[in-house]
């Protein structure tokens, strides 16, 4: 069964322009989650969908967004990109939402650097 | 509020040793524990998790954890390390009380393996 797959891997993006981040999850999985890696703030939830719908937000300006589709896959779109939004960013998905021992499953990332 | 702390940034074993890296969590209701490696550039790996019964977890590549929780702690263990064992150790609780698949993350314990 293939992973959690996301595109693209690398891109650098400058500063003020936005971007939009794509993550297919594992066959079968109906929730996925986002989060970003930067080495000063480690991992940070960024949000999770689930059947289409935004369940769990977390901490980020309004810049960030993201949508799922009705396969499940999901974007994370990011506006007026700013410096500090250069990190990983990750997408997990998991086979339902809101159950507590769900494991999360993560893909490769995508590297982003604004310049 | 769930919170993970992992106490080392950085933890160094020789080659056959046994190692652990530490975690101590904080959380509302029953605990969900999971431990994942990330290597370099490369998204993050699951590795095992607790979520009830008995209270060491065996998982992949040889590792397991121990979950004690008078201790509010979930270390985890190998043992006789590996070179290749050497990578990025991330603890993250997720609480009953969440009603997502947010997970919150520790900040990363570095693990290297010395020949």
């Amino acid at each position: 069964k293939a992973g959690v797959t996301q595109t693209p891997r690398y891109l650098i993006k400058t500063r003020g322009q936005q971007v939009t981040l794509s993550c297919s999850p594992i066959s079968g999985h109906r929730s996925v989650s986002w989060y970003q890696q930067t080495p000063g703030q480690g991992l940070q939830f960024l949000f999770e969908y689930f059947s289409e719908t935004q369940r769990n937000k977390g901490n980020f300006p309004g810049r960030f967004s993201g949508r799922q589709f009705s396969n499940s896959r999901s974007e994370m779109n990011v506006s007026t990109l700013e410096l500090g939004d250069s990190a990983l960013y990750l997408c997990a998905s998991s086979l339902e939402q809101g159950m507590g021992g769900n494991t999360i499953y993560f893909g490769e990332g995508s590297w982003l650097t604004v310049v | 509020a769930q919170s993970v702390a992992q106490p080392e940034d950085q933890v160094n074993v020789a080659e056959g040793n046994p190692l652990t890296v530490k975690c101590t969590y904080s959380v509302s209701g029953n605990p969900y524990l999971f431990w994942y490696v990330q290597y370099p550039n490369r998204g993050l790996q699951f590795l095992l998790k607790y979520i009830t019964g008995d209270n060491l977890v065996k998982g992949s590549y040889g590792f397991e954890a121990e979950f004690n929780k008078s201790q509010t702690s979930f270390h985890l263990k190998k043992p006789s390390a590996l070179v290749s064992d050497s990578a990025l150790y991330f603890c993250a609780v997720r609480g009953t009380t969440n009603t997502g698949n947010q997970f919150y993350f520790g900040t990363g314990t570095s693990l290297t393996v010395i020949p």
